[in-house]
């Protein structure tokens, strides 16, 4: 168990609104990552984090921000939803091995 | 664009037959991971392979590297209802950045 915690687990918003997700993990480790998933195309990386107020983008970025003031909370922001953003989002940590990635359960985010 | 490619897709097996799942990119990864996933839950790591050539066991389940580190196969013996779920592909890229494989779903049929 690697202490990653995701709220909300499921939210339902409109067009245009904001949202934001939060991971929250209790091992100090440095690198997280935020994901999407939809069916076909496995897990995209979104943004990840490298350090407190360090962050840089993923493949899918684009409607995506992120902050990280904490070492141990990665936020995820949606500045105005679409639907196209309607997916199931993971939050994860980066093993002290440095080679794999140990995930929250998911927060699953509907945009109507 | 995927930078790493799986297949098949779907697959549907009856309990006890023998499968592959392949996992191919035109980039070298330093290492690879496969995960398995199931419904509600975040994908959870099965195994990671370093080495080019690399075979790793893992009871029932065998994982190998290519030489040139670009692709990885897992293959499953006989295998169990208990196998059912999303098998994902994820290379360690540059950057510390990790990026997955678009994901075979296995269903194994009692």
């Amino acid at each position: 168990d690697a202490g990653i915690t995701q709220s909300p687990r499921h939210k339902v918003t409109e067009t245009g609104t904001p949202v934001t997700l939060r991971c929250h993990q209790t091992e100090n480790h440095r690198y997280m990552y935020w994901y999407r998933q939809d069916p076909g195309h496995g897990l995209r990386l979104i943004h990840y984090s490298y350090g407190v107020k360090d962050t840089d983008k993923g493949e899918v970025s684009d409607g995506y921000s992120v902050s990280r003031s904490k070492t141990e909370d990665f936020l995820l922001t949606l500045e105005s939803a679409t639907s196209s953003q309607t997916s199931v989002y993971f939050c994860a940590i980066k093993g002290t091995a440095n080679t794999e990635a140990f995930f929250g359960q998911g927060t699953r985010l509907t945009v109507v | 664009t995927q930078l790493l490619e799986q297949s098949p897709q779907f697959l549907s097996i009856q309990e006890g037959e023998n499968l592959t799942v392949y996992c191919n990119s035109s980039s070298v990864f330093s290492s690879l991971q496969w995960y398995r996933q199931e419904p509600g839950e975040g994908p959870v790591l099965l195994v990671t392979v370093v080495t080019g050539g690399e075979v790793k066991k893992l009871k029932r389940l065998t994982f190998q590297f290519g030489d040139a580190r670009k692709d990885s196969s897992l293959h499953i013996t006989a295998a169990q209802p208990g196998d059912t779920g999303l098998y994902l592909c994820a290379g360690d890229y540059p950057g510390n950045q990790f990026y997955f494989g678009t994901g075979t779903s296995l269903t194994v049929i009692p």
